[in-house]
């Protein structure tokens, strides 16, 4: 059975740092590109980042280029978000996500975590 | 990059009726886009991908259709349970964009 765990999530003022995991089970972890999607409060979701399953090729939305980095351990089946400068509008739920497509990915998703909450606030 | 716009945003149907949401692509993207649920307080979970197959597991009463600009998600006989958000994503190209979302209630 597929698992996706994240933590890391928490309250962080704004300019801070924070950094997400994601502990995967069930699959062949570094068979398989992954990504963050995040959903703030009330609202709908949104890409963040997407990695490939061997790690060399990163993509990240506009909204958080130059902040974010996005990476794995596959020998842990580990995906992780480093979050850099953060800002208000970051505040949400991320979600760990898997692309069931190994080579290529496809880049939709057929198994989600639960969420890690991440609240910007003074 | 290309928007996605879902219609409605919100509708309100019975048990049994025929419900269909459209999703609008601001360029052509194939037949790249996806169809999630997401029912309250829970997770996105995938119905559709390729713009009309259906997901291992997901009712044979959700169907998705449409290629290039307009797609749409089909529910031929609404069920108490189906009461969700769907939302469908694009997966041509980065970025890998959602449409803002349908309530169904």
């Amino acid at each position: 059975e597929v698992q996706l765990l994240e933590s890391g999530g928490g309250l962080v003022q704004p300019g801070g740092s924070l950094r997400l995991s994601c502990a995967a089970s069930g699959f062949t972890f570094s068979s398989n590109s992954m990504s963050w999607v995040r959903q703030a409060p009330g609202k709908g979701l949104e890409w963040v980042a997407a990695i490939g399953s061997s790690g060399n090729n990163t993509y990240y939305s506009d909204s958080v280029k130059g902040r974010f980095t996005i990476s794995r351990d596959n020998s842990r089946s580990t995906l992780l978000l480093q979050m850099n400068s953060l800002k208000v509008e970051d505040t949400a739920v991320y979600f760990c996500a898997k692309d069931p497509g190994s080579s290529p990915p496809t880049h939709y998703f057929d198994f989600w975590g639960q969420g890690t909450l991440v609240t910007v606030s003074s | 990059d290309i928007q996605m716009t879902q219609s409605p945003s919100s509708l309100s149907a019975s048990v049994g009726d025929r419900v269909t949401i459209t999703c609008r692509a601001s360029r052509g993207i194939g037949s790249y886009l996806a169809w999630y649920q997401q029912k309250p307080g829970k997770v996105p979970k995938l119905l559709i991908y390729a713009a009309s197959t259906l997901q291992s597991g997901v009712p044979s009463r959700f169907s998705g259709s449409g290629s290039g600009t307009d797609f749409t998600l089909t529910i031929s006989s609404l069920q108490p349970e189906d009461v969700s958000t769907y939302y469908c994503q694009k997966y041509d190209t980065a970025p890998w964009t959602f449409g803002l979302g349908t309530k169904v209630e």
